[in-house]
Formats: C-alpha cells, sequence, structure tokens
C-alpha cells in the first residue's frame, strides 16, 4: 500500500516556465513533508519541508504548497533552471513522534532550452 | 568528514553470496535509515534505527537481509545468499529524529552477477 505518490514519473519543462510536482498521501497521521532533490549517482539531497500547521512554504525559487483536507502537496519551481533537472522524491512523516519517513517514487523532471 | 558515508561505493558479487554495506552516519544524529532504489523505482525503505528504540524492520523483504547499528553509530546491512533481485542502489541516511532532515550517502551500488 503506496502512502505517498507521485503519479507523474517524469515532466518535461520549458526553460524559465513553472515545474509543478505534485504529490498525493493516504496517511492522515503524516503532519510532516518533505521534498528531495536526486542527480545521477548522488543520495538526494533535501530541498525544503513544510508542517501541517501551514498551507505554503516558500524559499526562492522553491515553493511548497499543502492542501491538507484534500491530502495533497505541490511543489512549484519558477523560473525553471537547466540544473533543476533531477528526480524529485516527495517524503512523509509524523512531525511528533519517532517515526520513519517514507518517500514517493519520484518524479523526473526535465529541463528543456 | 561531516557528511554521511557509505562503503563500498560498488559491489558486484555472485548470485548466492553474502555482501555487507556499510553506513557511517552523521555524528550526533541519533536516526539512521536504509532504503534502496532499484532500476526506475522510487526509494524503497527497508529499516530505521532511532537512538535506543528496537528498530523498525518493516521494510526489509525478506529474511535474508538484516541491519545492525552498533553503539548508536555505525550500521551494517547484511545481504545473505543474494539474488539478482537484490541488485540496486542501497542508501543510508541519517537525522536528527523526530522527523528531521534526511542526510543522505552517496549509496552503495549492488550488482548481483
Amino acid at each position: 500500500d503506496q502512502q505517498v505518490k507521485q503519479n507523474s514519473p517524469s515532466l518535461s519543462v520549458q526553460e524559465g516556465r513553472i515545474s509543478i510536482l505534485n504529490c498525493d498521501y493516504t496517511n492522515s497521521m503524516f503532519d510532516y513533508f518533505l521534498w528531495y532533490k536526486k542527480y545521477p549517482a548522488e543520495g538526494p539531497t533535501f530541498l525544503i519541508s513544510i508542517s501541517s500547521i501551514k498551507d505554503k512554504n516558500e524559499d526562492g525559487r522553491f515553493t511548497v504548497f499543502l492542501n491538507k483536507s484534500a491530502k495533497h502537496l505541490s511543489l512549484h519551481i519558477v523560473p525553471s533552471q537547466p540544473g533543476d533537472s533531477a528526480v524529485y522524491f516527495c517524503a512523509a512523516s509524523p512531525m511528533n513522534r519517532d517515526d520513519k519517513i517514507i518517500f514517493g517514487k519520484g518524479t523526473r523532471l526535465h529541463i528543456l532550452p | 568528514g561531516a557528511g554521511v558515508s557509505q562503503s563500498p561505493s560498488n559491489k558486484v558479487t555472485e548470485k548466492g553470496k553474502d555482501v555487507e554495506l556499510r553506513c557511517d552516519p552523521i555524528s550526533g544524529h541519533t536516526a539512521l535509515y536504509w532504503y534502496r532504489q532499484s532500476l526506475g523505482q522510487g526509494l524503497e525503505f527497508l529499516i530505521y534505527f532511532q537512538g535506543n528504540s528496537a528498530p523498525d524492520k518493516s521494510g526489509l523483504p525478506s529474511d535474508r537481509f538484516s541491519a545492525e547499528r552498533t553503539g548508536g553509530s555505525v550500521s551494517t546491512l547484511t545481504i545473505q545468499r543474494t539474488q539478482q533481485e537484490d541488485s540496486a542502489v542501497y542508501l543510508c541516511a541519517s537525522s536528527l529524529g523526530l522527523a528531521g532532515e534526511l542526510f543522505f550517502g552517496e549509496g552503495s551500488r549492488l550488482t548481483v552477477l
């Protein structure tokens, strides 16, 4: 049973435009959400997070939106740059419990010149 | 170094042999995770250590897989009687716990011939 779902395996976006990566979750106990970025042959690196008390968190070109009622979050990258081409993983965990972080299958983002 | 260190970076083995993969987490991090990423797949949770608590082994795919964490620091993932389907990149991550940000190593790529 996949608790964190990224339904788009890949996404292509023109350089300079907005990239929107989506993620859905099923476990209502999740209240802390993270996005990770992974380049080939490297480990994933943390990008941005959001707790359930917020519906938006922004860091430079990256913004994460959380819709708790829909159990949906999205990562917006604007403007998209060539270096943003990578695999993006959505992850979720209960915030206040010693419990594991669960990852989605990832979305491969291609930024087109 | 200051990051999560994994060894070996690459391991090629014959079917039926045992392998050990090592992870040196960031000093002071109480939580340690093992994930694996098979070709074209997402991050599959394997096992989670948090402080002195019993590890969460719910992601181990079979009893051929085991992991230890000695002294709350270094962890070893052991795969006995390896099979071709065990071929994957095995990623270790550590964090300060309580759903904190994960810091990943670069992974150990296992190829079972």
